[in-house]
């Protein structure tokens, strides 16, 4: 079965920039989203299409793309950024995968 | 804005059904947009569960397909899940979701969610 590897945890202090990274074999042919999820709520899109932006979404949020690996990053990283960031991409037609969740904490 | 609001029983027993129906509000569930469920265990990531369109369609995790239904009452605006033989490993918070339906499916991605509902699998 298809997976995304995400690293289990990320912290930065405020200000600095958060990497975080999502490998995954057929990210090299397929777009990966990202969702940010804050304790209690509902994710949400904080990238799509490897490195778009939503309209609302703080332009300190950036994606990449590079082979099978995509990285999310967050620069001058603040307070509000401390949650559980998601990545997502699709394997055959029809099947929706998740990476494990990547818990940032903003020292 | 379209809000999406999951209902169903909080508690299930094992080896029971669990059901639990997503209302679509200011959004035409007919749009070509599929709708989705996916769910979180306590403390864990998310997993996708499936999708339905409009017409019937649907597509199901792999891992999960002979223990789940999906359907849509498109008159009142509701799709629904329901999760054969349930046991402790079901339990989760069960999220309602909307992604595309047009084109390529690698550009399909969850930009709406409802707000959860946690579900209990426990006698």
């Amino acid at each position: 079965s298809y997976e995304l590897t995400q690293p289990p945890s990320v912290s930065v202090s405020p200000g600095q920039t958060a990497t975080i990274t999502c490998s995954g074999d057929a990210l090299a042919k397929k777009h990966a989203y990202w969702y940010q999820q804050k304790p209690g709520q509902a994710p949400v899109v904080v990238i799509y299409k490897d490195n778009e932006r939503p309209s609302g979404i703080p332009e300190r949020f950036s994606g990449s793309s590079s082979g099978t690996i995509v990285t999310l990053t967050i620069s001058g990283v603040q307070a509000e950024d401390e949650a559980d960031y998601y990545c997502q991409s699709v394997d055959t037609i029809g099947t929706w995968v998740f990476g494990g969740g990547t818990k940032l904490t903003v020292l | 804005q379209a809000l999406l609001q999951e209902s169903g029983p909080g508690l299930v027993k094992p080896s029971e059904t669990l059901s639990l129906t997503c209302g679509v509000s200011d959004f035409s569930i007919t749009s070509p947009y599929y709708w989705a469920w996916i769910r979180q265990p306590p403390g864990k990531g998310l997993e996708w569960i499936g999708s339905i369109y409009h017409t019937g369609s649907t597509f199901y995790n792999p891992s999960l397909r002979s223990r789940i239904s999906m359907s849509m009452d498109t008159s009142t605006h509701q799709f629904s899940l329901n999760l054969y033989s349930v046991t402790a490993a079901d339990t989760a918070v069960y999220y309602c979701a909307r992604h595309e339906g047009t084109g390529d499916p690698q550009y399909w991605y969850f930009d709406l969610w409802g707000r959860g509902t946690l579900v209990a699998v426990s006698s």
